[in-house]
C-alpha cells in the first residue's frame, strides 16, 4: 500500500525566508505527485502536480518541487515566502488504478 | 463552470443519528473521492467511486458506506455516530480514475454532540 510522509508538522518562518518541505512517499511503482495548499478558510487547492518529463516542476505562487526518484521524495520549495503563504501543505500520491493518499500535512505559518 | 459541491456545510447531530452528506463533481467528471479530515489528522481516505463502482475504501468501519448515482454525484452515509465522526468531509472528483488531478468541494463540517 501506498503511504506518504511529511517531514515537518509545523514550520514558523519570518517573511522572505525561504521554504522546504519534505515529502516522501512508498510505493515501488510509477507515480503521480502532488501538493495541495489549504489556506485558512478556503478549499484545498493544487499548487503543483508531477506525471512525468522533468523532474523540477514550478506550479502557481512561486512555488516548485523536484522529484527524486532514487529518494522518493517530492519537496516543495520557495525562495521568498509571504506572510499570505500561511497555510496547510499536504503531499499527496496516486499510482495508476489507486486511489490518491494524503500525507498528514505541514502547516506553515509565516511571521510579518 | 461549477466545482464540487457539497451539502450540507455545516450540520449538528447526536451520537447514534444517522448522517448523509452529498457530493456533486464537476461535470463531466466520474470519479468521486471522500476523505475525512478531523483536527490534526490530515486527510483520511474513506471512499472511492468511479463510474457508479466503488473501487476501494479506507480504514473506516462498515458504518461509513455510500454510493455514486447514475449522474456521478455521490452521498456519503455514517450510521450510529460517534463523537469522534466529528470533523470535516471532503469531497473531491477527477475527470477520470486514471487521469490528474483531484478537484476538491468546501467540505461538509459536521459536529457530533
Amino acid at each position: 500500500a501506498q503511504s506518504v510522509s511529511q517531514h515537518n508538522h509545523h514550520v514558523i518562518l519570518s517573511e522572505a525566508a525561504s521554504l522546504e518541505l519534505g515529502c516522501n512517499y512508498s510505493y515501488g511503482g510509477t507515480v503521480n505527485l502532488f501538493w495541495y495548499v489549504q489556506y485558512p478558510g478556503q478549499h484545498l487547492q493544487l499548487l503543483l502536480k508531477y506525471f512525468s518529463g522533468d523532474p523540477l516542476v514550478k506550479g502557481i505562487k512561486g512555488f516548485e518541487a523536484e522529484f527524486i526518484k532514487s529518494k522518493f521524495s517530492f519537496n516543495l520549495r520557495k525562495p521568498s515566502v509571504q506572510w499570505s503563504d500561511t497555510a496547510e501543505y499536504f503531499c499527496a500520491v496516486n499510482a495508476y488504478g489507486q486511489n490518491f493518499v494524503f500525507g498528514p500535512g505541514t502547516r506553515l505559518s509565516v511571521l510579518p | 463552470e461549477a466545482g464540487v459541491t457539497q451539502s450540507p456545510t455545516h450540520l449538528i447531530k447526536t451520537r447514534g443519528q444517522q448522517v448523509t452528506l452529498r457530493c456533486s463533481p464537476i461535470s463531466g467528471h466520474t470519479s468521486v473521492y471522500w476523505y475525512q479530515q478531523a483536527l490534526g489528522l490530515g486527510l483520511q481516505f474513506l471512499l472511492w467511486y468511479d463510474e457508479g463502482e466503488e473501487r476501494n475504501r479506507g480504514n473506516f468501519p462498515p458504518r461509513f458506506s455510500g454510493r455514486q448515482f447514475p449522474n456521478y454525484s455521490s452521498e456519503l452515509n455514517v450510521n450510529a455516530l460517534e463523537l469522534e465522526d466529528s470533523a470535516l468531509y471532503l469531497c473531491a472528483s477527477s475527470l477520470t480514475r486514471d487521469t490528474g488531478e483531484l478537484f476538491f468541494g468546501e467540505g461538509s463540517r459536521l459536529t457530533v454532540l
